[in-house]
């Protein structure tokens, strides 16, 4: 089973700043199939990154993904108000498809 | 616009089993792999498993003793069942879809809160 840490547990930021969100892999994983969700409270998470790098329909380009191997990123370039949520990064390339445990980024 | 949508008991007594059926509107359900995933209350989302729709499942070890997923493919419903639960198995589920065998969970249900207590 592959473990996925996130880091840091909770960013604090001020609308405009930038966010980087950090996903570890316990080992090698094809980058194809990383993906990064964003929860809001009380909705369900929403597909904002797959394939590491893709953004899903919709998505602002001020999301992106990086990374391969055990390391991947998700930045925001500038933070709006309404991004303001806990973000998940996925890993479904192989069974059991696991989450992180999800990084807050909570406005400052 | 796909649209999926949880229903069944929000109250399931423990050693008893939990049912859910997901309502898929706005496309097909052919073709697709359809998962279900649980958040205990201010945690972390677990993958439970998926089904395609042909029937072919695959289950996350950890749940595998006690899950079951099942199709009907005239109704556009999937289902989960989760046999003798406990305390531990409170959670919001939901239902989603993926777009492929190796693809991202795209669409997602609401949710639909369970509590497990007598």
């Amino acid at each position: 089973e592959i473990v996925l840490t996130q880091s840091p547990g909770t960013l604090s930021l001020s609308p405009g700043e930038r966010a980087t969100l950090s996903c570890g892999a316990s080992q090698s994983v094809t980058s194809s199939y990383l993906a990064w969700y964003q929860q809001k409270p009380g909705q369900a998470p929403r597909l904002l990154i797959y394939g590491a790098s893709t953004r899903a329909a919709g998505i602002p380009d001020r999301f992106s993904g990086s990374g391969s191997g055990t390391d991947f990123t998700l930045n925001i370039s500038r933070l709006e108000p309404e991004d303001f949520a806990v973000y998940y990064c996925q890993y479904y390339g192989t069974s059991p498809y696991t989450f992180g445990q999800g990084t807050k980024v909570e406005i400052k | 616009q796909v649209q999926l949508r949880e229903s069944g008991p929000g109250l399931v007594k423990p050693s008893e089993t939990l049912s859910l059926t997901c309502t898929v509107s706005g496309g097909s359900i052919s073709s697709y792999y359809w998962s279900w995933i649980r958040q205990p209350p201010g945690k972390g989302l677990e993958w439970i498993g998926y089904i395609y729709y042909s029937g072919s499942t695959n289950y996350n070890p950890s749940l595998k003793d006690r899950v079951t997923i099942s199709v009907d493919t005239s109704r556009s419903q999937f289902s989960l069942k989760l046999s003798s639960v406990t305390a531990a198995d409170t959670a919001v589920y939901y239902c989603a879809r993926r777009g492929s065998k190796t693809g991202p969970h795209s669409y997602w249900g609401q949710g639909t809160l369970v509590t497990v207590s007598s």
